[in-house]
């Protein structure tokens, strides 16, 4: 596997369901984050791992809940979602300071 | 604080037709900026990025963006249009420093007429 990969690339999941997105970077990176993506509105970051902390957090709901266990993986943990809640969700990894980001494929989310 | 416009939420373009996507940004010294690009349900790509040196950089699939200082814009431009890169279209800003953080914009929908 090369890149960054997210699994599963879809989900579909009830208000009251726990579920996890998984992302793994295979670049040698020690920075990931989680942005979401909804319909007409711009792409918002979500978390910051940098070296396996976080170290940014965007007012996101306690719903959502990451976790980075290594430099090379991430988590986003997920209880009772809002339909709202339904996006896409990106996962990304770079170098910490400057440094291109690359994306994963995404995970549709979809919260009935 | 930073800050990414592009002012063009859709575009359309003939098959073979020269193409540029605008970008302004707002930023208090010399960012590094980035376009990438978003087919349908997939996630974003890289085309191009500038982080210092010419200001005319080249990318993938045959796009080049050049940055302006004196306009705040990094603008994407292509001399021929395929069919395949009908697309979504983001500008990024980032700062130096710290842990990479980027600033997107809202994104130009690029439809191509064959």
């Amino acid at each position: 596997e090369t890149g960054v990969t997210q699994t599963p690339r879809h989900l579909v999941m009830g208000m009251t369901n726990k579920k996890s997105l998984k992302c793994e970077q295979h670049l040698g990176h020690n920075a990931m984050y989680w942005y979401k993506q909804s319909a007409k509105k711009p792409l918002e970051l979500m978390f910051v791992y940098s070296l396996e902390e976080r170290v940014e957090n965007n007012s996101v709901p306690s719903r959502f809940s990451p976790e980075c266990p290594n430099s090379s993986h991430l988590f986003l943990h997920l209880h009772t979602l809002q339909p709202e809640d339904s996006a896409l969700y990106l996962c990304a990894s770079s170098q910490k300071g400057v440094g291109t980001q690359y994306f994963g494929p995404g995970t549709r989310l979809l919260v009935l | 604080a930073q800050s990414v416009t592009q002012p063009d939420i859709h575009i359309t373009v003939s098959e073979g037709a020269s193409l540029e996507l605008r970008c302004n940004y707002s930023y208090g010294a010399t960012p590094y900026l980035f376009w990438y690009v978003q087919s349908p349900g997939q996630g974003l790509q890289l085309l191009l990025k500038y982080f210092s040196g010419d200001t005319l950089v080249q990318g993938i699939k045959g796009f080049e963006a050049e940055f302006k200082r004196s306009q705040s814009s990094f603008n994407l431009r292509k001399p021929s249009v395929h069919w395949s890169d009908a697309a979504e279209y983001f500008c990024a800003v980032g700062a130096w420093g710290g842990y990479n953080k980027l600033i997107f914009g809202a994104g130009t929908r690029l439809a191509v007429h064959p």
